[in-house]
């Protein structure tokens, strides 16, 4: 219900320090997985994806692993920054988009 | 700015009003997707078009919302007799359609129904 969604999951890190969100996903058939920026009062903005054949990309500053064995993907920031808090989705797709529940970052100054 | 373009950016309502959502999606993208979120939810799949055609529907769609894609551009959602329930964000997201390309999305039509 509505009380139950309002329960992020939150990672407070210190500004310079890297940050690591978790994301479990549940279909062994999903091929392709992409995580998201939500900013409040925003629409998810597209930050790095990753194809099943890959267990490692890195984009600027992010690094995504994936490791489908137990099915569990991680989003990797670097230097994390005051910029980058927000809240992190991971989804997963076969036939369709599947987003997680999410993880708010909140970058400590 | 080319992203896709969601109006109006907020709408309150009084429950039993219909309502009208537009979606502008990134010009050449033939893949058209409505999303419904709640606060501290990631976004729930409602509907998605290919060009003009509707493929799939969510059971969250109930009868009193349709959407469409007349030309195969943008797209409106239409919430009939709303509900204090269908409060909530609806995003557009649109992707060029080719195997896992990934969805962008806009910042949503905030709705309030009171």
């Amino acid at each position: 219900g509505e009380s139950v969604g309002l329960h992020l999951p939150t990672l407070s890190v210190q500004e310079g320090d890297n940050s690591i969100i978790n994301c479990a996903y549940s279909n062994s058939a999903s091929d392709y997985f992409i995580w998201y920026k939500q900013e409040s009062g925003k629409g998810p903005q597209f930050i790095i994806d990753i194809r099943s054949n890959m267990d490692k990309r890195q984009g600027q500053r992010v690094t995504v692993l994936l490791n489908k064995t137990v099915k569990h993907l991680s989003l990797q920031i670097a230097a994390t920054q005051p910029g980058d808090s927000a809240v992190y989705f991971c989804a997963e797709i076969y036939q369709k988009v599947t987003f997680g529940t999410g993880t708010k970052l909140q970058v400590i100054p | 700015d080319t992203g896709v373009s969601q109006n109006p950016r907020h709408k309150i309502t009084k429950r039993g009003q219909n309502v009208t959502f537009r979606c502008d999606p990134i010009s050449e993208h033939n893949r058209l997707y409505w999303y419904r979120q709640t606060l501290g939810q990631g976004p729930e799949f409602l509907t998605y078009f290919q060009n003009e055609a509707q493929l799939e529907k969510s059971r969250l769609l109930s009868d009193r919302f349709s959407a469409e894609r007349p030309k195969g551009s943008f797209s409106t959602l239409e919430i009939q007799r709303t509900e204090q329930g269908d409060s909530a964000m609806y995003l557009c997201a649109s992707s060029s359609g080719t195997d896992n390309s990934p969805l962008h999305f806009g910042n949503g039509t905030r709705l309030t129904v009171t």
